[in-house]
């Protein structure tokens, strides 16, 4: 399958910590993608790598990628309250342009 | 407006109506999908629009009818659906399913509730 699974499926921290997410995926990919949903709300995507990258940054965003363990992390520094939101993986094969998209991990960041 | 906007937010139905879910973007994007959202599922990807031609249907049931009259417009037609079909159903757009990143732009959601 070329799902990604995310993991853990729910993560609870306190405001100012550091939340981290994995994602781990079976087939090659063109690109790895990660996604925010608020509850009942639509996705927003957060941030791109390619198979080709390793490490990515956006703002308080880190997404790391290993090609070789098909597996990729993302990282939120300082979290928020605000922060609090499912997030997905979503892969793009390398033959086949669809997004799948995983499970997802419930991020909880308590004030 | 701007992004990919969907209607209704909410949708309360019988198994016999018939009701349609409307998406429209305003991002120039060439494609457009819809995806179903269950609770504990991953999304699953329903239709795939290109320059209005369905490139892609998921084996999805035919009580879900989709149309795409135009590349800013999708709709999704209902009929005769059933309990299960309960979830949040998701209009996307993206520049172009081929193109090299895929990047997806996703609008609120519409709720839909089978009685």
């Amino acid at each position: 399958s070329q799902q990604g699974e995310e993991d853990p499926q729910a993560l609870s921290i306190q405001e100012g910590e550091n939340a981290t997410m994995n994602c781990s995926y079976k087939t090659s990919i063109n690109n790895l993608q990660w996604y925010r949903q608020n509850s009942g709300r639509g996705l927003v995507h957060l941030i791109l790598i390619r198979s080709n990258e390793r490490e990515k940054h956006s703002g308080r965003l880190r997404v790391t990628l290993d090609t070789s363990k098909k597996s990729s992390s993302l990282l939120i520094t300082a979290s928020r309250a605000a922060d609090t939101a499912s997030y997905f993986c979503a892969i793009r094969g390398g033959s086949n342009y669809k997004l799948t998209f995983g499970k997802g991990t419930l991020l909880t960041v308590n004030p | 407006e701007t992004g990919v906007t969907q209607t209704p937010r909410h949708l309360v139905m019988g198994m016999t109506n018939k009701k349609s879910l409307k998406c429209e973007q305003h991002l120039g994007h060439n494609a457009m999908y819809w995806y179903k959202q269950s609770a504990k599922k991953p999304l699953e990807l329903m239709f795939v629009y290109n320059f209005k031609e369905q490139t892609e249907n998921n084996s999805v049931p035919s009580r879900f009818s989709p149309e795409c009259p135009n590349s800013s417009h999708l709709f999704l037609h209902l009929h005769t659906l059933q309990p299960e079909d309960s979830a949040l159903y998701l209009c996307a757009s993206s520049q172009g399913p081929t193109t090299s990143t895929g990047e997806l732009f996703f609008g609120e959601g519409s709720r839909l509730t089978v009685l």
